[in-house]
């Protein structure tokens, strides 16, 4: 089935060390999107792909950056991770001809 | 504007009651909105979706509004069900240089009373 997958589940990483989270999907949507979501909050929009060109929210920190090598993958690297940023990350795609969005099932981070 | 809220309304039903779940939006100019249910440690799950040009649509079991004068948004859901309890997140499509950009209203929690 066609779909937005996120890997890994869960993710433990300790305090200031990098980590990535990956994001695929098989929809063949032109935009992908990375939503930070913390507990009893809704997410929040960190970034965004259109095709290649990359979209940075004017108050997402610099200590987030995105790669999307290619329409099916988009990855999300925290440089150095604090405690607040212990949350789940949401990668979405959507199409410009349906706008609908499609959520992955979203990485759990903890930071130790 | 941005969601910020830090406390998640919540509504409790009985099972088998109609419940109605209300969101207010930002930006007149959205012309796209989109109601998504949420269950602890999931992803958002698309549930109905409703352009400006239009006033109500209907799906199944469930029905949005679309107020433009108001500038709000309901979802309801006919004959809840324990399978319904979940936080339910109204989305308006916020179109700038970029293309389009989803923003989320604060939630709601919908617990169902057996």
């Amino acid at each position: 089935d066609a779909m937005v997958i996120q890997n890994p589940r869960y993710q433990v990483t300790q305090f200031g060390k990098p980590v990535t989270l990956s994001c695929s999907q098989t929809l063949n949507h032109n935009v992908m999107y990375w939503y930070q979501q913390k507990s009893s909050q809704a997410p929040k929009l960190l970034f965004h792909y259109y095709d290649k060109d990359f979209n940075n929210e004017a108050d997402t920190p610099d200590n987030f950056q995105s790669r999307r090598p290619n329409t099916s993958f988009c990855f999300l690297d925290i440089r150095s991770p604090g405690l607040g940023d212990a949350a789940m990350y949401l990668c979405a795609t959507s199409d410009v001809t349906n706008e609908k969005l499609f959520f992955g099932s979203g990485t759990q981070l903890s930071v130790l | 504007g941005e969601s910020v809220g830090l406390h998640l309304p919540t509504l409790s039903v009985q099972e088998g009651d109609n419940s109605i779940i209300n969101c207010a939006y930002s930006n007149s100019a959205s012309d796209y909105f989109i109601w998504y249910k949420q269950e602890s440690g999931k992803g958002p799950q698309f549930i109905i979706d409703i352009r400006s040009n239009m006033d109500k649509r209907q799906g199944q079991r469930v029905t949005v509004l679309l107020n433009k004068t108001v500038k709000h948004l309901s979802l309801q859901i006919a004959a809840t069900q324990p399978g319904d309890s979940a936080v339910y997140f109204c989305a308006e499509n916020h179109r700038d240089n970029y293309g389009q950009n989803f923003v989320f209203g604060p939630g709601t929690r919908l617990s169902v009373l057996p």
